[in-house]
């Protein structure tokens, strides 16, 4: 099974910050890699897909970039809505998997 | 609007049976992969199932292998995972998701509000 180690796994922030989250794959991927944001109590929202594409809506100050097996999400400038938990997913091959998750917290 | 509506979820005992449905709205339902992805309360994501468009292909996570089958019926646009053997570890809250495009390789782009199994005696 593939494995995703993603980090920091928890990271301290403020508004207008930029913020650089870091997904690692345990083998090749291809860039078959998705980054979702989930709030409390809410289900998932899908922000990249294809390691670097922007699913439709989401703003542009959200970012995705890879090299090689490593994988980055940046969030150029936060705003106070982007204060939540993000998850890295690899679909390149079953079983997909998840990565431990990174809780952006207001400093 | 699409939309995903999971049903089933309940408190079970230990060793016990539940079928959770998803029903599906918006889209062309048989046009698209579908997953069951969970998630333990305070914990991470971990996804458990997954079926190809036309139902032909279907995917475990190692944790549930052997224990849990997903289905879906076309004709009523509706999603199922029927659980066996449940353990304390399968307590969770358990989302219905839809993948972006026919295959799974390019995200789930909805889901659904979660519907809540616990296990416990």
């Amino acid at each position: 099974d593939i494995q995703l180690t993603q980090s920091p796994s928890f990271l301290s922030a403020s508004v207008g910050d930029r913020v650089t989250i870091t997904c690692r794959a345990s083998q090749g991927i291809s860039s078959y890699l998705a980054w979702y944001q989930q709030k409390p109590g809410k289900a998932p929202k899908l922000l990249i897909y294809a390691a670097s594409t922007l699913q439709s809506g989401v703003p542009s100050r959200f970012s995705g970039s890879e090299s090689g097996t490593e994988f980055t999400l940046t969030v150029s400038s936060l705003h106070p809505e982007d204060f939540a938990t993000y998850y890295c997913q690899q679909l390149n091959s079953y079983p997909l998997t998840f990565g431990g998750g990174t809780k952006v917290e207001i400093k | 609007e699409v939309q995903l509506l999971e049903s089933g979820g309940a408190l079970v005992q230990p060793g016990g049976s539940l079928r959770l449905s998803c029903a599906a709205s918006g889209f062309t339902f048989s046009s698209y992969a579908m997953s069951w992805v969970r998630q333990t309360p305070g914990k991470g994501l971990e996804w458990v199932s997954g079926i190809s468009n036309s139902g032909a292909s279907t995917n475990y996570a190692d944790s549930v292998k052997g224990r849990f089958t997903i289905s879906r019926d076309s004709s009523k646009n509706t999603l199922y995972l029927q659980m066996d053997r449940l353990g304390v570890e399968d307590t969770a809250v358990y989302y219905c998701a839809k993948h972006r495009v026919i295959s799974y390789y390019y995200g789930i782009d909805v889901w659904g509000q979660g519907t809540t199994v616990t296990v416990s005696s």
